[in-house]
């Protein structure tokens, strides 16, 4: 199985400040056959389901905020809120597609400082 | 609009069974592949089940093979997940989940809450 590892486990930004967001994967989730990485990035308020923000690592989902960015490739990534608000007040989840079983890091809390 | 809509869940006892159900609608149903997530408080995220379009395919967690029963009525627009022999680590909320690309979830469910307890 593919282990996803995020940290921190949880982060306190001031608003209008950058908060980043590490996720690690053991193994790599990039692809040779398309040179895609199958990573996707979620958020979760308290109350709702995850909301998908991010695939192939770097493209944003319709209608997400351009202030949420993903980088990264093989197997280190990252989720960058460029300019926190306090509507990104959750927790944020990675998640390979790469290979069943699909598998989720454990989370990262971003609370407002 | 998509819709996902839940059902099913309740309070079971260890060893028990219970079926889960959810109801699309806002997009053909027929022609996308569906999956079963799981949150606990402990264990976070985790995906259980998923399904080809046609039924053809499934594939489970290692820990729920052989307990679970993934399926799908295209007719209905309906997922199914029929749940045996459960123990405490099964509580969880479980979500239906599915997307424009397969294992890329885009749309959710709002979850129901299964309680394996005596």
């Amino acid at each position: 199985d593919i282990v996803m590892t995020q940290s921190p486990d949880s982060l306190a930004v001031s608003l209008g400040e950058r908060a980043t967001i590490n996720c690690k994967s053991t193994p790599s989730v990039l692809s040779s056959a398309d040179n895609k990485n199958y990573l996707a990035w979620y958020q979760q308020k308290p109350g709702q389901p995850p909301k998908l923000l991010i695939y192939w690592a770097s493209t944003r989902e319709s209608g997400v905020p351009d202030r949420f960015s993903g980088s990264g490739s093989g197997t280190d990534f990252i989720l960058t809120i460029s300019s926190l608000q306090a509507e990104d007040v959750a927790v944020y989840y990675c998640q390979q597609y790469y290979s069943a079983p699909l598998t989720f890091g454990g989370g990262t809390k971003v609370e407002i400082k | 609009e998509v819709q996902l809509v839940e059902s099913g869940g309740g309070l079971v006892q260890p060893g028990g069974s219970l079926r889960l159900s959810c109801a699309a609608s806002g997009f053909t149903f027929s022609t996308y592949w569906m999956s079963w997530v799981r949150q606990t408080p402990g264990k976070g995220l985790e995906w259980v089940a998923h399904m080809k379009e046609d039924g053809s395919g499934k594939y489970y967690v290692d820990s729920v093979k052989g307990r679970f029963t993934i399926s799908r009525d295209n007719a209905k627009n309906s997922l199914y997940l029929q749940m045996n022999s459960l123990r405490d680590e099964d509580t969880a909320v479980y979500y239906c989940a599915t997307g424009d690309s397969g294992w890329i979830f885009g749309f959710w469910g709002q979850g129901a809450l299964v309680t394996v307890s005596s």
